[in-house]
């Protein structure tokens, strides 16, 4: 399996700009977890999905961002408009609940810089 | 709300040495798990080790081991004989038990392993 993947990797972009984080999740996983990692912050979770329905967007800053999961395999973050503070790399993470030890496999994170 | 505190914003150790990283975690919870996850440079998230809170016998990968406290709320790990590619940022997160569940994370510590 290629494990998580996100894309972009990187993604520089300004102020105002609207924004796109995409993720797909390992085949036959069934929650899909978004983190934000900031230096002041550190590793925080924004939203999480199971079998495609948000269960928990608590963590979500404000209505400039919003998240979906269509379907299995696939789900976007989105910032509009984008801001400075937002800058920070953005994890995908999912995780099969027919498991109890509750692992959640990461991406490689997208390094979002708003100038 | 669960909170994990790691209290060590950097160590430092020799190579072939032994460390131990500290974390506390607070929880009104009887069951749950905590993780051990490492981040180096690729910033790619790893997990290193995993512990039950039910089960009372420590956790051991290779040379990685915990000292779990659960009366006392405390989830260590030790590094035995350092290796160079054991300098990375180390988290401490905490999830309750359940299928799918988010991860909070401490706010990690910085290891150095010097030759």
């Amino acid at each position: 399996d290629a494990g998580v993947i996100q894309s972009p990797r990187h993604e520089v972009t300004e102020m105002g700009q609207e924004v796109t984080l995409r993720c797909k999740p390992i085949s036959g996983h069934n929650s899909l977890f978004w983190y934000r990692q900031t230096m002041m912050r550190g590793l925080e979770l924004l939203i999480y999905f199971n079998n495609n329905v948000p269960i928990d967007d608590s963590g979500m800053p404000e209505d400039r961002f919003s998240a979906k999961m269509p379907n299995a395999s696939f789900s976007t973050l989105k910032i509009q408009p984008s801001e400075p503070r937002d800058s920070a790399v953005y994890f995908c993470a999912s995780s099969y609940t027919g498991l109890a030890d509750n692992e959640q496999f990461f991406g490689p994170g997208t390094r979002l810089t708003v100038l | 709300a669960q909170t994990v505190t790691q209290s060590q914003p950097e160590m430092s150790v020799q190579e072939a040495e032994t460390v131990t990283l500290s974390c506390t975690y607070d929880t009104s919870e009887s069951d749950y798990y905590l993780f051990w996850y490492k981040q180096p440079p690729s910033r790619q998230m790893i997990l290193v080790i995993r512990q039950e809170a039910y089960k009372q016998q420590n956790a051991t990968e290779n040379r990685f081991s915990v000292n779990f406290q659960k009366a006392a709320k405390s989830f260590s790990l030790k590094i035995s004989d350092s290796q160079l590619g054991d300098a990375a940022m180390y988290f401490c997160a905490y999830a309750n038990q359940g299928g799918s569940e988010k991860l909070v994370f401490g706010k990690g510590t910085k290891l150095t392993v010097n030759p």
